[in-house]
C-alpha cells in the first residue's frame, strides 16, 4: 500500500518559469516530509524539508507547502532552471527513522 | 569529504547465485537503511540498522539478509537472486532521532541478474 504518492511522473516546464510538483500522503501520523532530488547515475540529496507545525518552508528558490488537511504538500521552484532538471521524490516520516517515499516526478526545464 | 559510498556501481550476477552489495559511510551515523528501487517505482525500505539492532520490513522476502559488521560498513546479500530482483538497491544513513535532513544516500548499486 502505498502512503505517499507522486501522481505525475513527468512534468516540462521553460527555463524562467514555476514548476510545481505535487505529493500527496494517506497516513495522517507524518509529521515530517522531504524533498529530494536525483540525478542520473546518482544517488538522492536532500532539497528541502517541512515539519507538520508549518505550512511553508522556503529555501531560496525552493518553497515546500504542507496542507494537513488535505493531506498534499507541493514543492515549487522559481524560477526553474536546466539545471533543476532532475527526478525529484518526496517522502514523508513518522517517527523520524523511517521515511516512506513517492515514486518520484522526472522534471525537464526547456532552455 | 564525509559520504556514503556503494561498491559496485553495477553489478551482474547469474540467476541463483549469491551476491553481495556493500555500504560504507564516513558520516559516523548509527542508523543504516537498504532500499530497493525498481523503475519509475518508489524506493522500497528492506531494512534498517539502528546501531547493531537489526529491523526487517514485514514484506522484505527471506531472500535478502543483512550485515553490519561495524559503524561503517552494512552488507546486503541476496542469497538466490531472481530476475525480479533486478533493481537499483540504495543505502542510505541517518543520525537516530532527528531526521534533519533525512537521509544521506549513496549513488546506489545497480543489480543485473543473467
Amino acid at each position: 500500500d502505498q502512503q505517499v504518492k507522486q501522481n505525475s511522473p513527468s512534468l516540462s516546464v521553460q527555463e524562467g518559469r514555476i514548476s510545481i510538483l505535487n505529493c500527496d500522503y494517506t497516513n495522517s501520523m507524518f509529521d515530517y516530509f522531504l524533498w529530494y532530488k536525483k540525478y542520473p547515475a546518482e544517488g538522492p540529496t536532500f532539497l528541502i524539508s517541512i515539519s507538520s507545525i508549518k505550512d511553508k518552508n522556503e529555501d531560496g528558490r525552493f518553497t515546500v507547502f504542507l496542507n494537513k488537511s488535505a493531506k498534499h504538500l507541493s514543492l515549487h521552484i522559481v524560477p526553474s532552471q536546466p539545471g533543476d532538471s532532475a527526478v525529484y521524490f518526496c517522502a514523508a516520516s513518522y517517527n523520524f527513522n523511517k521515511f516512506y517515499f513517492g515514486s518520484g516526478t522526472k522534471l525537464n526545464v526547456k532552455p | 569529504d564525509a559520504m556514503v559510498i556503494q561498491n559496485p556501481r553495477y553489478q551482474v550476477t547469474q540467476f541463483g547465485k549469491p551476491v553481495t552489495l556493500s555500504c560504507s559511510q564516513t558520516l559516523n551515523h548509527n542508523v543504516m537503511y537498504w532500499y530497493q528501487q525498481k523503475s519509475s517505482q518508489a524506493p522500497k525500505l528492506l531494512f534498517h540498522y539502528y546501531d547493531k539492532d537489526f529491523n526487517n520490513e514485514a514484506d522484505t522476502p527471506d531472500n535478502f539478509q543483512s550485515r553490519r559488521p561495524n559503524t561503517s560498513f552494512c552488507f546486503l546479500d541476496i542469497r538466490s537472486p531472481g530476475l525480479g530482483d533486478a533493481a537499483m538497491y540504495l543505502c542510505a544513513t541517518s543520525r537516530v532521532g532527528r531526521g534533519g535532513s533525512g537521509y544521506t544516500f549513496g549513488s546506489g548499486t545497480r543489480l543485473t541478474v543473467v
